[in-house]
């Protein structure tokens, strides 16, 4: 089946540098890709939407320049978060679509952050 | 608005119990998802629907379109089946993105 390999699963980093969680589909071409966020017992939500070649599409009351998505070829997405504050402390997670009609989506395995 | 709601947030079940998580939304919908939550975090996607009912060995899941309400069965539940069980819609119109539901806790004891 269709797999989506995210990573780290972990990190821990220290306020004010950079971290960059890549989500690659293994198996299939992903023209879109998904970005959410999970705080601690709340729900999924959706950051932004990454389309190969071009912008991404940022949700209202996300800071684009500080969550940098890149996806620069149809089996890799990419988000950095720059300068990353306590605040950013979270569980970040990427889901694709198959190509096709399918309607059936595959998520990443999640990364928890968690900024220092 | 694109609201989804699920109950319960939190259930405890005994070992082999049959088990009801709901999921009600608020507008027609393209499809709706089932996930299944781990403790590391990791998402698992177990259902996606669009009409009717879906079998996949303990796991059952329908739909009521007209109702707008989805449930998720679990037969013989197990410990194993302790997770974050989650409702995800998308709907027409809104491009391919999920709307979640809050997600039910949900914990099996031996």
């Amino acid at each position: 089946g269709a797999v989506v390999s995210q990573h780290p699963s972990r990190v821990i980093c220290k306020s004010g540098t950079s971290v960059k969680i890549e989500c690659r589909s293994l198996d299939f071409q992903a023209t879109t890709m998904f970005w959410y966020r999970q705080f601690p017992k709340q729900s999924l939500m959706l950051m932004a939407t990454s389309n190969e070649g071009s912008k991404a599409t940022y949700e209202q009351g996300v800071e684009k320049d500080k969550f940098l998505i890149n996806h620069a070829s149809l089996t890799l997405s990419t988000l950095t978060v720059t300068s990353a504050h306590p605040e950013d402390s979270s569980f970040y997670i990427c889901s694709a679509r198959p190509g096709g009609n399918s309607y059936g989506y595959t998520f990443g395995s999640g990364t928890r952050l968690t900024v220092v | 608005k694109n609201e989804v709601e699920q109950s319960p947030q939190n259930l405890t079940a005994q070992e082999g119990e049959f088990i009801t998580i709901n999921c009600s939304y608020s507008v027609g919908i393209s499809a709706l998802h089932w996930l299944q939550q781990h403790p590391g975090g990791g998402i698992v996607s177990l259902f996606m629907l669009s009409s009717g009912k879906k079998k996949h060995g303990r796991l059952i899941a329908t739909i009521n379109i007209q109702e707008k309400h989805s449930s998720l069965h679990i037969t013989a539940s197990h410990p194993r089946d302790s997770a974050v069980y989650i409702c995800a819609v998308r709907y027409g119109g809104a491009g391919n993105q999920f709307y979640f539901g809050t997600g039910t806790s949900l914990t099996v004891i031996p």
